[in-house]
């Protein structure tokens, strides 16, 4: 399982508040990723990181921010969390050498009422 | 902005059948070509991956047919079972971006 950890796995909040979720490595990988699934829109991609401190932004990134303060934790932020942020959440990491493989965690489940 | 189109979104087969997921995509600067396999309350896991210097790769009863002049891909699975039962993504990136854009997914049914 690469080692992923995901937490919260479920998390259910109020419409305007702050979430963070939680992403743990145990591998040092340097790639760390954070997905979102939703029916109908498959994973979308949110923010990456490549390294302690350095991230980029994703295909669906507005009403989100990151940060990577070790090389094991990737954090994912909902500055105001919205209804339409509720969603299943994945982190990823990408192994080293060649094309790399992502290995997804778990999941985390928000729900914004 | 969805670069990797998918089909179908849903997919029923008997045991033993043969699935086909189909994918097709824009960006003829994409280089990799995975999929991913995903069981409820699961995340994703790599089932194969293709690159684009190759027109098909066999695994087992999984097998990708890639045709670069169409821009398109496919999964098919063999013999299937109802353990293959699952929600199967195709997903595309480029060599140095370190992106992975995916499909918006087929949830496969095997009947038994």
């Amino acid at each position: 399982d690469a080692g992923i950890t995901q937490s919260p796995r479920h998390k259910v909040t109020e419409t305007g508040t702050p979430v963070t979720l939680r992403c743990h490595q145990t591998e040092n990988h340097r790639y760390m990723y954070w997905y979102r699934q939703d029916p109908g829109h498959g994973l979308r991609l949110i923010h990456y990181s490549y390294g302690v401190k350095d991230t980029d932004k994703g295909e669906v990134s507005d009403g989100y921010s990151v940060s990577r303060s070790k090389t094991e934790d990737f954090l994912l932020t909902l500055e105001s969390a919205t209804s339409s942020q509720t969603s299943v959440y994945f982190c990823a990491i990408r192994t080293s050498g060649g094309n790399g493989e992502l290995f997804f965690g778990e999941g985390s489940r928000l729900t914004v009422l | 902005q969805q670069q990797v189109k998918q089909s179908p979104q849903s997919l029923i087969v008997q045991k033993g059948g043969i699935s086909i997921i189909n994918c097709a995509y824009e960006n003829t600067a994409f280089d990799y070509f995975p999929w991913y396999q995903q069981f409820p309350g699961k995340g994703p896991a790599l089932l194969i991956a293709i690159r684009p210097d190759v027109s098909e790769k066999k695994e087992g009863r999984f097998t990708i047919s890639f045709n670069k002049s169409a821009k398109q891909f496919s999964l098919h699975i063999m013999d299937s079972q109802p353990g293959d039962s699952a929600t199967y993504f195709c997903a595309a990136s480029t060599s140095g971006t370190y992106k992975y854009i995916f499909g918006t997914g087929t949830r496969l049914k095997v009947l038994a």
